[in-house]
């Protein structure tokens, strides 16, 4: 089956700087990659999305770029803001029901001040 | 619009224990999911209901049975609680059954079996 993975674990950045965080997949079939936040105390919510026909993908400040030939994707949130603290994962799909969708283990995102 | 909302937020039980978690979601959603979270493992499926009338095993389904009482209700029961189901569980919904149609989360609920 796939399998996900996701760097950094933690990731700490300082207030207006840039942060990225980096998944890797093992099967060349997965054509969906969404990205979720998960605030403290809450479920997971989508952020963005990608499908396999696109390299990249920009809504304001968070922009997910996708190479199929080394088979990672990648989340990238520019100008950081406190409220972008979060728990971000990423996951991948070959398609068909959501049972296909597996999700990295996560990275806690904290904003310094 | 509530969205997801998933009863209880908390629960202790001792091991043996049974328990129901119950879900429930506003937005005409098909689609229904159970997952756990636990520290550094992601989010793994236990059951889903592909439409109203189905369910099926997701990734780590043992120990646990699901029930889709109607298109609205999707409840997760434990028979006999052990220590390894503590946990964070989520409910989730999906508009259509397929992996490209976002799942709404629920706010979970945090599960510790002594």
């Amino acid at each position: 089956g796939e399998n996900v993975e996701q760097h950094p674990s933690t990731l700490s950045v300082q207030e207006g700087d840039s942060a990225v965080i980096k998944c890797t997949y093992s099967d060349s079939a997965s054509n969906y990659f969404p990205w979720y936040k998960q605030e403290l105390g809450k479920g997971p919510q989508l952020i963005i999305d990608i499908r396999s026909n696109v390299g990249e993908k920009k809504d304001q400040r968070i922009a997910v770029t996708l190479n199929k030939t080394a088979k990672h994707f990648s989340l990238h949130i520019t100008e950081t803001q406190p409220e972008d603290s979060a728990v971000y994962f990423c996951a991948g799909s070959t398609g068909g029901g959501a049972d296909g969708l597996t999700f990295g283990k996560g990275t806690h995102l904290i904003i310094q001040p | 619009n509530a969205g997801v909302t998933q009863t209880p937020k908390f629960q202790v039980l001792k091991t043996g224990q049974s328990m129901t978690l119950q879900c429930a979601q506003d937005m005409n959603h098909n689609s229904m999911y159970w997952y756990r979270q636990d520290p550094g493992m992601g989010l793994r499926l236990i059951y889903y209901s592909a439409s109203e009338g189905t369910t099926d095993k997701g990734e780590v389904p043992n120990g646990y049975n699901v029930s889709r009482l109607n298109k609205r209700e999707f409840s997760l029961r434990l028979e006999s609680a052990a220590p390894s189901q503590t946990s964070v569980y989520f409910c989730a919904s999906s508009e259509a059954w397929g992996a490209n149609s976002p799942l709404h989360f629920g706010n979970g609920t945090r599960l510790t079996v002594t």
